[in-house]
């Protein structure tokens, strides 16, 4: 079972483009979380959401709780964005505190 | 800089031997995380800890064990390694605040111990 489904999986744009990544869950969640790992790296938190939009710089993170889906969008792409980009989701139900289920990753290449 | 340090960054052990990879945090965090990462899947939980000398299994914890004697740190270890401990292992930690209205949940990862079993 998927309970978190994300699309799509690789996705390859040229520099300046607008490019959306995808999130759906198939469970009620607490909170929603969108991750980005460099080739070879780390693991780097980018927004929580639990409701509505947030915004850094280029980067805007959308959630519509009631259909059960999340975007991740970003604007005037830069080769530097190439990363994979993971969501993940708090599960609204009684287990522990804080225990994250994650999607599989959208791997992004953004070409000069 | 504050954050999660794991040691060792890489590691290549033979099938049956053992080690142990340690997880640091500097931001006073209760909560504490193993995953591991394999080509084609999501991150997995392997074990965690709520708080000092807490632990409890995630969803693949066979083959290893975990300890957290002091809050800031947290221990993986592998008694018998298999060639199906060959893994990309993460530690994270995190914090949790609540308002009246919402739930916040910080987590910060460590960079990764890139482990071979051959």
């Amino acid at each position: 079972k998927n309970e978190v489904e994300q699309s799509p999986q690789n996705l390859t744009a040229q520099e300046g483009e607008f490019i959306t990544i995808n999130c759906s869950y198939s469970v009620g969640i607490s909170a929603l979380h969108w991750l980005q790992q460099h080739p070879g790296g780390g693991i780097v938190s980018l927004f929580m959401l639990s409701s509505g939009k947030k915004k850094h710089g280029r980067l805007i993170a959308t959630i519509n709780i009631q259909e059960k889906h999340s975007s991740l969008h970003i604007t005037a792409s830069h080769p530097r964005d190439s990363a994979v980009y993971i969501c993940a989701v708090h599960m609204n139900y009684g287990g522990s505190q804080g225990n994250l289920i994650f999607g599989k990753g959208t791997k992004l290449s953004v070409k000069p | 800089n504050a954050g999660v340090t794991q040691t060792p960054k890489f590691r290549v052990l033979k099938t049956g031997q053992s080690m142990t990879l340690l997880c640091a945090q500097d931001m006073n965090h209760e909560y504490m995380y193993w995953y591991r990462q394999d080509p084609g899947m999501g991150l997995r939980l392997i074990h965690y800890s709520v708080g000092e000398g807490t632990t409890a299994k995630g969803e693949v914890p066979d083959g290893y064990n975990v300890s957290r004697l002091k809050k800031q740190n947290f221990l993986l270890g592998l008694e018998s390694a298999a060639p199906s401990q060959t893994s990309v292992y993460f530690c994270a930690s995190s914090y949790i605040g609540r308002t009246e209205e919402m739930t916040n949940y910080g987590y910060t990862f460590g960079s990764g111990t890139r482990l071979t079993v051959v």
